[in-house]
């Protein structure tokens, strides 16, 4: 297994709803990755996770949530988003840590906050 | 920091026409490079990497040679296809414990 599943693909949301975006990858990949991404423009990273635990954090605001309850399985939970927290969310891994290892990404959940 | 410069598009090319897009990097110490593909309404896949000075990375007939001298890494196909239309991606990675970092993106597409 090579790849990087995300779901669900698309999800509308209201302002006030809770929701949770799923990753899931089984290559034995120790570093995980949330990224957002705009129309038209490169990928914005959000949150990494490296061995299970939380190491970077892009100053993203509190109304994104991340989990990591185990090395195969990356959530993104979200409460009270706003219409321009409307995106692609993809979700990423990586052999390690390390410069050498490009991530592998997955197909990415398009989220409408209407 | 660790930065990414790529030429802007939207590139139009023929088929069967010669593709470049050029790619600069800024970073201390020795990074690894990377070309990622995003076709619509997907995720990135990596096209091609080099991790050291003067390694060419290779994929689908797309070349990429890692100049450390001009700080480059430019993007090049012999004979484009319409399939090859999407968004290119050029990144670093950069030493340690740092994550991906991308240029902006360049929008190929080609007409038949």
């Amino acid at each position: 297994d090579t790849e990087v599943t995300q779901t669900p693909k698309h999800l509308v949301m209201g302002m006030t709803n809770k929701k949770s975006l799923k990753c899931e990858q089984h290559m034995g990949h120790r570093a995980m990755y949330w990224y957002k991404q705009k129309a038209k423009k490169p990928p914005e990273l959000m949150f990494v996770y490296s061995y299970e635990k939380l190491s970077i954090n892009e100053s993203v605001p509190s109304r994104f949530s991340p989990e990591c309850p185990n090395s195969s399985l990356l959530n993104l939970h979200l409460h009270a988003l706003q219409p321009e927290d409307s995106a692609l969310y993809l979700c990423a891994s990586s052999q390690a840590p390390t410069e050498n290892y490009g991530y592998t990404f997955g197909s990415g959940t398009r989220l409408t906050v209407v | 920091g660790n930065s990414v410069t790529q030429m802007e598009g939207p590139v139009t090319l023929s088929e069967e026409a010669f593709l470049t897009i050029n790619c600069t990097y800024t970073a201390t110490g020795y990074p690894s490079l990377f070309w990622y593909v995003q076709y619509p309404g997907e995720g990135l896949q990596l096209l091609l990497k080099a991790t050291k000075a003067d390694d060419k990375g290779s994929n689908k007939g797309f070349e990429a040679t890692y100049r450390k001298e001009t700080t480059s890494f430019h993007l090049e196909k012999g004979s484009v296809q319409v399939s090859d239309s999407a968004v290119y991606f050029c990144a670093l990675r950069g030493t340690g414990n740092t994550p991906l970092v991308f240029g902006k993106g360049t929008r190929l597409s080609v007409i038949a």
